[in-house]
């Protein structure tokens, strides 16, 4: 059984352009959150979505945005890159979104 | 807003020595879960703890959660060098739907051989 996916693995951009990160969940698991990590730090939680709706936002500005598709995966997008962008974007999946988390390798952004 | 300090920021042992970390929250929790993540990788679900003053254990590790479920500590007996990582708590609040973790800045785990 795959576990969480996440693509690509490492992306180079440059300040002002936008991404989309995206992840597919372990199968069965409705709930996906997202985490960006920033080294030397824990992770700091982005979104949670559940069933396709959105469930929780963390203390991000409104250029992150993100969706969860009718077969759970899910994508994050963030508009007008800033270089404070640069970090580690880590998905997770749970079942139901109140176990814990499994995590993808994640997508180590960075922004020039 | 809900935060989750965690120390030591970070620790060097000689192998066979035993670590602990300690994670303290500034609000009431829901349940708390601690992370592994080696170098280079990501976080792995290592368990989680709900009750008040529970103590869970997985081999050499021992988990607890505080009384008044703001704090929790990992205890790992007896280090090997395959310990080496940083260990995160997270804090969980319950949302509609599932929880939001608040992660601590994690301890960084070295072991001497």
């Amino acid at each position: 059984d795959a576990g969480v996916t996440q693509s690509p693995t490492h992306l180079i951009k440059t300040r002002g352009q936008h991404v989309t990160l995206r992840c597919s969940p372990i199968s069965g698991h409705k709930s996906v959150s997202w985490y960006q990590q920033v080294l030397g730090q824990g992770p700091q939680f982005i979104f949670q979505y559940y069933e396709k709706e959105e469930r929780g936002r963390g203390n991000f500005p409104d250029r992150f945005s993100a969706r969860q598709f009718p077969n759970y995966s899910s994508e994050l997008n963030v508009n007008a890159l800033l270089l404070g962008d640069s970090a580690l974007y880590l998905c997770a999946s749970s079942l139901s979104g109140d176990y814990g988390y499994t995590f993808g390798s994640g997508t180590r952004l960075t922004v020039v | 807003g809900q935060q989750v300090m965690q120390i030591p920021q970070y620790q060097h042992v000689q192998e066979g020595e035993d670590f602990t970390t300690y994670c303290n929250s500034s609000t009431t929790l829901s349940n708390i879960q601690w992370y592994k993540q080696r170098p280079g990788g990501h976080p792995v679900f290592l368990i989680q703890l709900v009750k008040s003053g529970e103590v869970k254990k997985q081999k050499r590790l021992t988990f607890q959660f505080g009384e008044a479920k703001k704090n929790s500590s990992l205890h790992i007996t007896a280090t090997q060098t395959t310990d080496v990582g940083t260990y995160f708590c997270a804090g969980a609040r319950s949302m509609e739907y599932g929880n939001k973790l608040v992660f601590g800045a994690g301890t960084i785990l070295r072991v001497k051989s």
